[in-house]
């Protein structure tokens, strides 16, 4: 079973400061991506990293996927309080498309 | 445009009823469907996975079971809850074209009690 590992699992912060969350595996993965989810909702799609040391960026929110395809990170400048939300990581284990789920950071970013 | 729809939105059932959980995806063909349970505040588990009408995966055994009677409708049931059988059930799809990108429905909260 390929784990991915997620820290903090918590991160309360002020807005207007950055976070950082962090996504992390002894496997390899064919992709990553990051979802984030809104209390009583499905995951929502944030973003796919497939290439080696790769950086995408979504307004606020940078994501890279490690060189070995190992690990992943996001980085939020400026957080505002819409962006509180549980941010999930996921990696593709199969051609089926299956995903190996972390367990979660769960951000607030008060006023 | 696709979306996906998840009924019923809540769910309190005494343990030893049985289940019967709908997904459908409107807007796509031949998806992959499947089904997940989180608990409060954590990760995905993922239930089962389909990629045609029929084909069902399991990944866990348990309690529940999964059918795929048409090309975008996936059911989850059981014949006996259980109080560990509680949760969140995501129901999510992808396309076959190699992205991987998951859709999930908005989800039903199943309390046994």
């Amino acid at each position: 079973t390929q784990l991915l590992e997620q820290s903090p699992q918590f991160l309360s912060i002020q807005e207007g400061e950055n976070l950082t969350v962090y996504c992390n595996s002894s496997s390899v993965f064919s992709s990553l991506q990051w979802y984030r989810q809104e209390p009583g909702e499905g995951p929502v799609l944030l973003v796919t990293v497939v290439t080696g040391g790769e950086v995408k960026k979504l307004k606020r929110l940078t994501f890279q996927f490690g060189d070995a395809r190992k690990d992943s990170s996001l980085h939020i400048t400026a957080a505002q309080p819409g962006d509180t939300g549980l941010y999930l990581c996921a990696g593709v284990t199969d051609s089926w498309g299956k995903l190996q789920f972390g367990a979660g950071t769960q951000v607030v970013v008060t006023p | 445009s696709q979306t996906i729809h998840q009924w019923p939105a809540t769910l309190v059932q005494p343990v030893g009823s049985p289940l019967s959980l709908e997904c459908t995806v409107e807007g796509t063909s031949n998806p992959n469907l499947y089904w997940y349970r989180q608990a409060a505040g954590r990760g995905l588990q993922l239930l089962f996975y389909s990629v045609g009408i029929g084909q069902i995966s399991s990944e866990v055994p348990q309690n529940l079971s999964a059918s795929r009677p048409q090309d975008r409708q996936f059911i989850l049931s059981s014949k006996k809850l259980l109080l560990s059988d509680s949760g969140f059930y995501l129901c999510a799809w992808t396309r076959r074209d190699g992205s991987y990108e998951q859709y999930f429905g908005p989800g039903t909260r199943l309390t046994v009690t």
